[in-house]
This record gives structure tokens, sequence and C-alpha cells, in this order.
């Protein structure tokens, strides 16, 4: 079976502009979570998706957004991005979330840059 | 609301020597607690979880933690460390809505020859 698999990897821009950050779940999950991880920080969670709905949201402001599509894939979009915003992003797939087994399958991440 | 508390932002252990990294937690409502662990530029993999059940828990890599309810504590022990074993290691609880975790800050954890 296949991991949970993030593009791209790195990535650099500057601020006010527009990112979006992707993530393919591993096989046979339907729940995805995206995480943010400052530099010398835990993980911060920001929202997750179950069966192409939100479920669940994190303190984040309205320009981070996000999207499942039918084959459980995630897009992670960042609007107006701000220098705070650089760290690393980390999508994670789950089983069922409903089966509350609590095991999260994590990403390499994808690590985001503004300037 | 949950929180995670980790003790000590590094650890430096002798290889060989016994691995203590600390975990307290918060939380409204019988929690789920787990122990991850990142090695340099990768995502988190998942050492060890609690659920319900027996309190001692064992981990893979020769990891084991305890659930303490009366001290709210869940810490990491592992008897001898491995050069391997240097990584960043993140506590983490799941509440009863069971859609997101609440992390630690994380331990950083030095292993000296």
């Amino acid at each position: 079976e296949t991991g949970v698999t993030q593009s791209p990897t790195h990535l650099i821009k500057t601020r006010g502009q527009q990112v979006t950050l992707r993530c393919s779940s591993q096989s046979g999950h339907n729940t995805v979570s995206w995480y943010q991880q400052a530099l010398g920080q835990g993980p911060q969670f920001i929202f997750q998706y179950y069966r192409e709905e939100e479920n669940g949201r994190g303190n984040f402001p309205p320009r981070f957004s996000g999207l499942q599509f039918p084959n459980y894939s995630s897009e992670l979009n960042v609007n107006a991005l701000e220098l705070d915003d650089s760290a690393l992003y980390l999508c994670a797939s789950s089983e069922d979330w409903t089966s509350n087994t609590g095991e999260l399958f994590f990403g390499e991440g994808s690590r985001l840059t503004v300037l | 609301a949950q929180s995670v508390t980790q003790l000590g932002s590094h650890v430096s252990v002798s290889e060989g020597a016994l691995v203590l990294l600390r975990c307290n937690y918060s939380s409204s409502v019988p929690p789920y607690l787990f122990w991850y662990v990142q090695y340099p530029n990768q995502g988190l993999q998942l050492l060890l979880k609690y659920t319900t059940g027996a309190t001692l828990v064992k981990g893979i890599n020769g990891f084991e933690a305890e659930f303490k309810k009366s001290e709210t504590s869940f810490h990491l022990t592992k008897p001898s460390a491995h050069m391997s074993d240097a990584a960043e290691y993140f506590c983490a609880v799941m509440g009863a809505a069971g859609n997101k975790l609440t992390f630690g800050g994380g331990t950083r954890v030095l292993v000296k020859p």
C-alpha cells in the first residue's frame, strides 16, 4: 500500500501571494487532516476533511482553506501569505475518523518559506 | 479543550543510558494519548498509543509509555538509548471528538557516543 505523499516538498513565495499544497492519502483512508509546524514547535491542527466535507477546524483564519476530492486526496490553500506562514505543512490521513482509533499517518510535509 | 506539556525541549543521553521523556496532559474527557517521532526533514511516525485497557503501552524501537491518570502523565521511556534514537519526540492527545490531535512542543533527543 502507498503511504501519504505531499507535493511540493519545498517552495518559496513572497508576501501576499497564494499557495496550494497537495496531499494524496494512504490507500483505504477517507479522512485527511492538515497541520502547520512552525520551526521549533509542535504541529498545530488546521482542519480535517472527511468524505469531502470539513470536519473540524483549528484556530486559523479563513485565508486557510481546503478541499478534499472524491478519491480522498486533498489540497490546502493559503491566500495573502504572511511571513508567519513560513512553516512545514503536514498532511495526515486516517481511517474513517468515526472509528476513533486516533492513529494518523503523516506525509513528509511541504516546507513553505515566505519572503 | 486539551493541552499537552512536554518538560524539557532538549534531552542529552549517552548511548546505552535510559531515555526518559516527560509528558503531562489536560483533558476534560478520557484521553487517547500518543507519542510520535520525527527524524530530520521527515514527517511524524507513530511510536505508540494509549486508548483504553492496559496502562503500560509498548511501542516500536523498544519504547514504552505508562498512562497515569492520577498524575495526568504519559511519560516515554527506553531502557537503553541507541544512536538512531536521535530525533524529536512529540506527545499528543486526542479528545472525544476524535477529529484532531493536540501536540506538545516536542523534545529533541541527542545521543552521545
